[in-house]
C-alpha cells in the first residue's frame, strides 16, 4: 500500500549541530506536512508545502519538497533543548480533501544533549 | 479560538469493556478524524467523519466505530477492548476542503487497558 518512510528513526546530538530528517513517498504526494510532538504532547502543525521544489523556512527550520513530490526533509540549524521531540511527515495521498489521505511517517525522535 | 478538545484525557479499562471517547472539533471544522498513536506502530488513522457521514476508514477491526453529530462533535467506540487496544487516541480536526487541509490535534486520550 501506500507509505511515506521517514528517516532515521532516532537522532542524538549535542546543542548547536544541525539536525535533518527525511520524508521519502511511494507515490507523488499533492502536499506534505511536517508535525512536532513533544515528549508526553499531541502532534502540532508546523508548516505545509505544496508546490514541486517548494522551500520554507521558520527561523532555524528549512523545509523542503522535492521536485518529483515524492520526498521532502526538515532541517534544523543549530538545535536548542527545545527542539526536543518527534517530528513527523505526513503526505497527502491525492485531491479528495479527506484526511483519510494523510499518511504519516513513523517520526524521527530528536534528543538534544545540552 | 478553542482547540480541539477530548475528552476523557485518561482512562483504565479491564479487558473485554467497552469505552467511548469524545471530540469536539474547532468551531467550524466539519471535518473530525481519529487515530490511533502506540511506540510500535506511529500514527495510525482510523476513520473520519465528514458531515455527519464516514468518509473514510483504516484498516482497523470492526470493534472500533464511530460518530458524528450535526454539530460536528464526534465519538469513537471500542468494544470487547483488548490489551493491544491500550494507545493514545488522537482526534483531529480540519475544515475538510478539497485540498490542503491542515489538521489540528487535540491532546489524545490516554487508554490502558489491563
Amino acid at each position: 500500500g501506500q507509505q511515506v518512510m521517514q528517516i532515521p528513526q532516532y537522532q542524538h546530538v549535542q546543542e548547536g549541530e544541525d539536525f535533518t530528517t527525511y520524508c521519502n513517498s511511494s507515490t507523488t504526494l499533492s502536499n506534505i506536512q511536517w508535525y512536532k510532538q513533544r515528549p508526553g504532547g499531541h502532534p502540532v502543525f508546523l508548516i505545509q508545502l505544496v508546490k514541486s521544489g517548494e522551500v520554507k523556512k521558520q527561523k532555524r527550520l528549512t523545509f523542503q519538497f522535492g521536485e518529483a513530490k515524492k520526498n521532502s526533509s526538515l532541517h534544523i540549524t543549530a538545535t536548542q533543548t527545545t527542539d526536543v521531540g518527534t517530528y513527523f511527515c505526513a503526505g497527502d495521498m491525492n485531491y479528495g480533501g479527506s484526511q483519510g489521505n494523510l499518511i504519516f511517517g513513523k517520526g524521527t525522535k530528536l534528543s538534544v544533549k545540552p | 479560538k478553542a482547540g480541539v478538545t477530548q475528552t476523557p484525557r485518561y482512562l483504565i479499562k479491564t479487558r473485554g469493556q467497552q469505552v467511548t471517547l469524545s471530540c469536539s472539533p474547532i468551531s467550524g471544522h466539519r471535518s473530525v478524524s481519529w487515530y490511533q498513536q502506540t511506540p510500535g506502530q506511529g500514527l495510525q488513522f482510523l476513520f473520519e467523519y465528514f458531515s455527519e457521514t464516514q468518509r473514510n476508514k483504516g484498516n482497523f477491526p470492526g470493534r472500533f466505530s464511530g460518530r458524528q453529530f450535526s454539530n460536528s462533535r464526534s465519538e469513537m467506540n471500542v468494544s470487547t477492548l483488548e490489551l493491544g487496544d491500550s494507545a493514545l487516541y488522537l482526534c483531529a480536526s480540519s475544515l475538510g476542503q478539497v485540498t490542503g487541509n491542515t489538521i489540528y490535534f487535540g491532546e489524545g486520550s490516554w487508554l490502558t487497558v489491563v
